[in-house]
């Protein structure tokens, strides 16, 4: 089992539909989570992070964890077609700042 | 603010060459990070510095690969001999020490290298 897993997608949705990313996790001990919007051919992009249960919201993004099920997630509403990318779920595991990467789902938002 | 700064952008050399990639990290960020990212296996952590120190360079492929931090604003990764299998993009990333784990990683537009 993989630390860290998404499914690789692509997850296609329609303009102005809700996008949602999943990814879970091994590791119960992991403290903080990541958001990354990587661009193909560009580097990874922070979107957002979440330490603590439940829901943070960001503009159209909201994370949303979960530990006692070890899973987190992230929702774009009003999808637009530039939020076509690759996400990348990213879990702290411990105090060493190591960062253990999902290996991304690819999302398309189909106009 | 200026970001994480890498060079080259890209690179291109014969198997054989040394190669050598460079950083500039966020100034004020106390940890840098080096990546690689294929097709095939994703991102991958190479090695990470922690006031110019290194803590973990497991990631390493192998002993053709080194890494230096000899000053907080600098940072340079070396390949020698190169081989073909090399061929990725690295990046480089920093961040900034505020607690067990909670802060995140900025990137830099990372170096994409072929070696022929």
């Amino acid at each position: 089992q993989k630390e860290v897993e998404q499914n690789s997608g692509p997850l296609s949705v329609p303009e102005g539909a809700i996008a949602s990313l999943n990814c879970t996790y091994s590791d119960r001990g992991s403290q903080s989570f990541f958001w990354y919007r990587q661009y193909s051919g560009k580097s990874p992009e922070l979107i957002m992070f979440i330490y603590s249960n439940g829901d943070k919201e960001d503009g159209r993004f909201t994370a949303q964890l979960n530990k006692a099920s070890q899973y987190v997630s992230l929702l774009i509403r009003d999808s637009q077609p530039s939020d076509s990318a690759t996400y990348l779920c990213a879990v702290n595991r411990d105090s060493n700042y190591q960062l253990i990467w999902g290996a991304g789902t690819k999302l398309i938002i189909k106009p | 603010d200026a970001g994480v700064i890498q060079s080259p952008r890209h690179e291109v050399t014969e198997m054989g060459q040394e190669v050598t990639l460079r950083c500039k990290p966020i100034s004020g960020h106390d940890y840098l990070f080096w990546y690689r990212q294929t097709m095939m296996r994703g991102l991958e952590l190479l090695i990470y510095f922690n006031n110019n120190v290194p803590i973990d360079d497991s990631g390493m492929p192998e002993d053709r690969f080194s890494a230096k931090m000899p000053n907080a604003s600098f940072s340079t990764l070396k390949i020698q001999p190169s081989e073909p299998r090399d061929s990725a993009v690295y990046f480089c990333a920093s961040s900034l020490f505020g607690g067990p784990g909670n802060q995140p990683q900025h990137f830099g537009d990372g170096t994409r290298l072929s070696i022929l």
